[in-house]
């Protein structure tokens, strides 16, 4: 059954300090990978798919195929980035696969 | 995106009873995905729905327990069944449009007392 791992729980950062919240899947296939982003009492919101290979927010996300990661990083942390960051991959139907979840905290 | 709205958006709910969750997309989609995010914890695909034929559901997950209905392609109902108090979560309803990424709603909120 494929896998997403986020080994950690929570990541606590301070404000301008670099960040990289990581993500590794398993999948024989090609991948599909997501970084997801939960505010405070807010829906989930899409926050990078790997093809688009694009910058949200300052966050970039690389897909290494060698060492399965999809490793999230922003290199100066603010602290609205406070939330919960889920990694998902595409499922056979389509669906998402997440991981559990690495809880942001930026401090000030 | 296409805009998901869920009905209703939160409830309590005494045990041993059953409700439905409404799932109406703004647009027709072949798939809809149902997911259950328990507190604290990330999301779980609970089935697939796709409109004609019966729903896929995954491992740990039954028929029985969490019926589902597709009449049609903008609209998806959920039923949980025989509520306990495990199945306070957040139910989620997400269209599936092939290639593109799935965005979410605000989902159901459930307790159970």
């Amino acid at each position: 059954a494929q896998r997403v791992t986020q080994p950690e729980k929570l990541l606590s950062v301070f404000k301008g300090a670099p960040v990289e919240l990581k993500c590794n899947y398993s999948y024989s296939g090609s991948p599909e990978l997501f970084w997801y982003v939960q505010y405070s009492r807010q829906r989930l919101q899409l926050l990078l798919r790997h093809i688009s290979r694009e910058s949200i927010k300052g966050f970039t996300a690389d897909l290494n195929k060698g060492e399965t990661s999809f490793h999230l990083k922003k290199p100066f942390a603010q602290e609205e980035d406070s939330a919960m960051y889920y990694c998902a991959n595409g499922g056979s139907q389509g669906n998402l696969i997440f991981g559990k979840g690495t809880k942001l905290s930026v401090k000030p | 995106s296409a805009v998901i709205s869920q009905k209703p958006s939160r409830d309590i709910c005494q045990r041993g009873t059953s409700l439905t969750i409404q799932c109406q997309v703004d647009s027709q989609v072949t798939m809809m995905f149902w997911y259950r995010q328990q507190p604290g914890q990330s999301l779980t695909l609970i089935a697939t729905a796709n409109q004609g034929s019966e729903a896929t559901y995954e491992s740990g997950f039954v028929i029985d327990k969490f019926p589902i209905s597709r009449p049609n392609l903008t609209f998806s109902t959920l039923t949980v069944s025989n509520m306990s108090p495990e199945d306070s979560s957040i139910y989620l309803c997400s269209p599936g449009f092939g290639n593109q990424p799935q965005h979410f709603g605000d989902g159901t909120r459930l307790s159970i007392l």
